[in-house]
């Protein structure tokens, strides 16, 4: 299985809902991250995880809240989100070796907030 | 800031040529370097890494290196109109951290 798999694929939520992102993966990998990307603009990086401890925080808001329960899921925790989080939100895993690392990515949630 | 540069294009070639894409990057300490393909809509697919000087050649698509200039290109040999889409260079900065620019977009013309 070398699947990266997202749910849900398409989110709306108004900026008083919480509610969660879930990515799963089956390849073992170590290494898990979660990435932003608008329209038309790189993706950018906001968290990773290393053997299910966090590695990384990009200096992300806390209106995101990311977890990591096994090293096989990662969830991305939304609360009180601004329209200007509107965005592809995209879950990669690696293998976790540090060098160089490649990058799988799961099929994104396009998440809309009104 | 490290960045990692590329031109936004769009690149239009005609089905059957050779498709050159550049990117520059600034962080020095890089070592590790990627081109993921990514067409609208759809997340990003790894095509290409390359790790030291050189070229590194796999099917139609050859990676070229020059870590003296800090300079990475991809070249795709017989173009063909399913490879338009929007192509991301990547550096890994250490660790965890891989930044990616902008992307070119690349249009083949049957």
């Amino acid at each position: 299985d070398t699947e990266v798999t997202q749910t849900p694929k398409h989110l709306v939520m108004g900026m008083t809902n919480k509610k969660s992102l879930k990515c799963e993966q089956h390849m073992g990998h170590r290494a898990m991250y979660w990435y932003k990307q608008k329209a038309k603009k790189p993706p950018e990086l906001m968290f990773v995880y290393s053997y299910e401890k966090l590695s990384i925080n990009e200096s992300v808001p806390s209106r995101f809240s990311p977890e990591c329960p096994n090293s096989s899921l990662l969830n991305l925790h939304l609360h009180a989100l601004q329209p200007e989080d509107s965005a592809l939100y995209l879950c990669a895993s690696s293998q976790g070796t540090v060098t160089n690392e490649k990058l799988f990515f799961g099929s994104g949630t396009q998440l809309s907030v009104l | 800031q490290k960045e990692v540069e590329q031109n936004s294009g769009p690149l239009s070639v005609p089905e059957g040529a050779i498709a050159s894409l550049n990117c520059t990057y600034s962080d020095r300490g890089s070592q590790s370097f990627f081109w993921y393909r990514q067409y609208s809509g759809k997340s990003p697919e790894l095509i290409m890494s390359i790790y030291s000087n050189g070229d590194k050649e796999d099917g139609r698509f050859t990676a070229q290196l020059n870590k003296a200039s800090q300079y990475v290109s991809l070249l795709i040999r017989d173009s063909q109109p399913s490879d338009s889409a929007t192509y991301l260079c990547a550096a890994n900065t250490g660790g965890f951290k891989t930044i990616f620019g902008a992307g070119t977009r690349l249009f083949v013309k049957a």
